[in-house]
């Protein structure tokens, strides 16, 4: 079953405006991360945010963490139309401690010029 | 895409035929794993392993079985595809705290 559940399911935003999305996870975790995908291609890791973290910011984007809710929200500012991609939360470990991450369904991003 | 090769990236097959899908890593990394993705399930774990000829069960394992008989390389076989096993296929490699690096994907089409 999936740990991670994004929200919203899809999202279409104009360039230059901010993007907020979602994540909510069931267990109790070591880290979080965002991973985005480019329509027909792999993922590709954005941000790690450990679980004694509150804040992290990278570039345009801010990550935040909530443990006691169980939750976390990737902002991304000023978007431009090659921000348009899937984005997805990833947790770990997986059950039992094992090194594996159980990725959410994903967000599809739309950023219109 | 980070020293990760898949083949083929895409594959036409019949019902019932075996069919083996291939990763190939340059990154010497331990752990290897295998995930499908579909609309509106998002990405899955099928198998993943942890060292040469050290493998173990994801989330969606049914139907499908794996070999690591080198670092490098780690094979996805679907035994005898079924049309339920139309999806794309990623390979992954993690490095430090997890994060994982991604081929580009194969996607196959059981007829």
């Amino acid at each position: 079953s999936q740990q991670g559940e994004e929200d919203p399911q899809a999202l279409s935003i104009q360039e230059g405006e901010n993007a907020t999305m979602n994540c909510s996870y069931k267990t109790s975790i070591n880290n979080l991360q965002w991973y985005r995908q480019n329509s027909g291609r792999g993922l590709v890791h954005l941000i790690l945010i450990r679980s004694n973290e509150r804040e992290k910011h990278s570039g345009r984007l801010r990550v935040t963490l909530d443990t006691s809710k169980k939750s976390s929200s990737l902002l991304i500012t000023a978007s431009r139309a090659a921000d348009t991609a899937s984005y997805f939360c990833a947790t770990g470990p997986g059950p039992g401690g094992s090194e594996k991450l159980v990725f959410g369904k994903g967000t599809k991003l739309t950023v219109n010029p | 895409d980070a020293g990760i090769t898949q083949s083929p990236r895409h594959k036409v097959t019949e019902t019932g035929t075996p069919v083996t899908l291939r990763c190939h890593q340059t990154e010497n990394h331990r752990y290897m794993y295998w995930y499908r993705q579909d609309p509106g399930h998002g990405l899955r774990l099928i198998h993943y392993s942890y060292g040469v000829k050290d493998t173990d069960k994801g989330e969606v394992s049914d139907g499908y079985s794996v070999s690591r008989s080198k670092t490098e390389d780690f094979l996805l076989t679907l035994e005898s595809a079924t049309s339920s096993q139309t999806s794309v296929y990623f390979c992954a490699i993690s490095g430090r705290e997890n994060i994982q690096y991604f081929g580009a994907g194969t996607r196959l089409s059981v007829l």
